[in-house]
């Protein structure tokens, strides 16, 4: 139990045009789930909270303009990344909670996204 | 703010060697503290985790400590393998909107054969 996928795995896009990340939770119901966004040789840096059904909580720094995050359904959340810039380039990661205690988060494999 | 310390950054052992990495964290209302293990190009991977009411918990050659008033936990692999060769993360729950978790900077550990 307990998978989170992510699509697509890998994208390459203009500058300029927007990019939809998905997020499903496979097995289990998902009450809160994070986008985290981490740098090569870096830790993971929390971008945005989402509860289903609620406006995501986004963390000091990050753009919500910029970064729009939904969370329609207990099993899938998207965060869409709008008028993509080269520095915009980075890994994206998200994780859901919901099953083994709600503390306990799940993580995808993640999202490499490159902004030519 | 929160902040969570973790040690060493670099981690290299010989196969069959134990390893051990530390972590201390700042906010006392942190109660749930997971380990997670990232290869490369790929999402962490949940490997155990300990809540505040325990003290040690223990999962074939993976185990965890935690010491609540010094603010320290600490990761134990014992038997290591080739494979357990990744970066592993330590984290702490916070209080934000739903219980997030704050990450330390992670530990490369190498485990030569």
């Amino acid at each position: 139990g307990a998978v989170v996928s992510q699509h697509p795995s890998r994208v390459i896009c203009k500058s300029g045009t927007s990019v939809k990340i998905e997020c499903r939770s496979l097995d289990f119901q998902a009450t809160t789930m994070f986008w985290y966004r981490q740098f090569p040789k870096k830790s993971l840096m929390l971008m945005a909270t989402s509860n289903e059904g609620s406006k995501a909580t986004y963390e000091q720094g990050v753009e919500k303009d910029k970064f729009l995050i939904n969370h329609a359904s207990l099993t899938l959340s998207t965060l869409t990344v709008t008028s993509a810039h080269p520095e915009d380039s980075s890994f994206y990661i998200c994780s859901a909670s919901g099953l083994g205690g709600r503390e306990t988060q799940y993580f995808g494999p993640g999202t490499r996204l490159l902004v030519l | 703010g929160e902040n969570v310390e973790q040690h060493p950054s670099t981690l290299s052992v010989q196969e069959g060697d134990s390893a051990v990495i530390k972590c201390t964290y700042s906010d006392s209302a942190s109660n749930y503290f997971p380990w997670y293990k990232q290869e490369l190009g790929k999402g962490p991977q949940l490997i155990i985790d300990i809540r505040s009411n325990v003290g040690e918990k223990k999962d074939q050659r993976i185990a965890v400590t935690l010491n609540k008033t010094a603010k320290h936990f600490s990761l134990h692999i014992t038997e290591t393998q080739p494979e357990d060769s990744a970066v592993y993360f330590c984290a702490a729950s916070i209080m934000k909107a739903g219980t997030a978790l704050i990450f330390g900077k992670g530990t490369t550990l190498s485990v030569s054969s």
